[in-house]
């Protein structure tokens, strides 16, 4: 049982480049969600969504697009990377609302 | 111990101390609460979380107690370890109920 696999684990990219997070948990949850954090700031909710089809923006949306075509899946996509996305964006997955959520081991991105 | 509502943002104590972290919250309504821990280069661990229809819950060395009447959580670690260092976070469900919502972490740290 994997749990929340999240690839890469390190990436650099230019500024304007596009790229997709990857995000997958085996554990048939419904909810899933992407957090990015900074030093200092905590983890600070991007997007999540409450099932296949079904999303909806967080704290921090700008710059980032979500879909959810299976429950396995939830990518993150940046369309045109710039230094201020340099951050560790974790993903996670939970079962119901009043139920822990599980954290993948984050992807490390930089922006140059 | 600390001051209740005030975050700290570091808390150092010695081994074998009981250890007293504080969280504020901000949505009244929020049924759900809940404690990370999180290690240098990986993502948050699940500690212990607590329902809105109860003041404390208690697990293995830890204690979360809740008072809602002043929006206010706290994680209470017996005999601290110097494994238990680390950046503790507490989270609330956000207004969708959905999706957790993280507070500023305080990052503990034990001294033998």
């Amino acid at each position: 049982n994997a749990g929340v696999t999240q690839t890469p684990k390190f990436q650099v990219l230019k500024t304007g480049q596009s790229m997709t997070l990857q995000c997958a948990q085996d554990m048939n949850h419904e909810y899933m969600s992407w957090y990015r954090q900074d030093p200092g700031m905590g983890l600070r909710l991007i997007h999540y969504s409450v099932g296949a089809g079904i999303t909806d923006q967080g704290e921090v949306p700008n710059g980032y697009n979500v879909s959810r075509s299976t429950t396995e899946d939830f990518p993150l996509r940046l369309l045109s990377a710039a230094p201020s996305q340099t951050s560790v964006y974790f993903c996670a997955s939970r079962a119901r609302f009043d139920t822990e959520a599980f954290f993948g081991q984050g992807t490390r991105l930089t922006v140059v | 111990g600390e001051s209740v509502g005030l975050h700290l943002p570091t808390l150092s104590v010695q081994e074998g101390d009981n250890s007293i972290i504080n969280c504020a919250y901000s949505n009244s309504a929020s049924d759900y609460f809940i404690w990370y821990k999180q290690e240098s280069g990986k993502g948050p661990q699940f500690i212990i979380d607590i329902r809105s229809n109860m003041d404390k819950r208690q697990g293995q060395r830890v204690t979360v107690l809740l008072n809602k009447t002043v929006k206010h959580l706290s994680l209470q670690i017996a005999a601290t370890q110097p494994g238990d260092s680390a950046v503790y976070f507490c989270a609330e469900n956000g207004q969708a109920g959905t999706a957790l919502i993280f507070g500023k972490g305080t990052t503990l740290s034990v001294s033998s």
